[in-house]
């Protein structure tokens, strides 16, 4: 079955420091892969795509996110966190249908 | 542009009630979706249209669910009889694509969604 895996529910971190939030697929094929971001009260905001090509594709915000066809993995980074990146974070990936992981929340301490 | 509009933003109901959502897409988006997300979960997709047609229904959490969209443009989600279950954020998003490609590159931009809460 397709799917998409975010095993991190919560994580934490300082002001300044890096992110690194996993996504992992299980697909037939290499799908179309994606990075949304959702905070409290709004709707989900498209961070960055990968289709194909550079397997490291750069997206808003300062994020950037790596896709690893061995590791059938599409992590999300940041080198500097900041406070008002604190939200829910959501891998997603296309096939016949737009799936998306669980999210991660990311609490940002000062 | 303003994006992809939804109304109620909230809507608390009975339980029994009906209930429709509506969902005002980008204006030249071909595509309109509907998901539901409940707390501590991602998006899960229920339905999607290609201008009025339904392609895609079977995620439809049950009969009492429907949507439609009869122009091609607005469409609304109704929910009969709800349920305290039913509580939710339903979230519409929209896109465009062109030909038969399954979803492929398709970029979905989402409104801020409807929260239900049924008592």
């Amino acid at each position: 079955a397709q799917s998409v895996t975010q095993p991190d529910i919560h994580i934490t971190v300082s002001e300044g420091a890096s992110l690194e939030l996993r996504c992992n697929y299980s697909y037939g094929a290499t799908p179309y892969l994606f990075w949304y971001v959702q905070s409290p009260g709004q709707g989900l905001q498209l961070l960055l795509k990968y289709f194909s090509g550079d397997t490291l594709v750069q997206g808003i915000k300062g994020f950037e996110a790596e896709f690893k066809r061995s590791q059938s993995s599409f992590n999300l980074r940041k080198p500097s966190v900041h406070w008002s990146d604190a939200a829910e974070y959501f891998c997603a990936a296309t096939g016949n249908q737009f799936y998306f992981g669980t999210g991660t929340s990311l609490t940002v301490i000062p | 542009d303003t994006g992809v509009s939804q109304n109620p933003r909230h809507k608390i109901t009975k339980r029994g009630q009906n209930v429709t959502f509506r969902c005002d897409p980008i204006s030249e988006h071909n595509r309109l979706y509907w998901y539901r997300q409940t707390l501590g979960q991602g998006p899960e997709f229920l339905t999607y249209f290609q201008n009025e047609a339904q392609l895609e229904k079977s995620r439809l959490l049950s009969d009492r669910f429907s949507a439609e969209r009869p122009k091609g443009s607005f469409s609304t989600l109704e929910i009969q009889r709800t349920e305290q279950g039913d509580s939710a954020m339903y979230l519409c998003a929209s896109s465009f694509m062109t030909g038969s490609v399954a979803s492929g590159a398709n970029v979905l931009t989402f409104g801020a969604g409807s929260r239900l809460t049924v008592l």
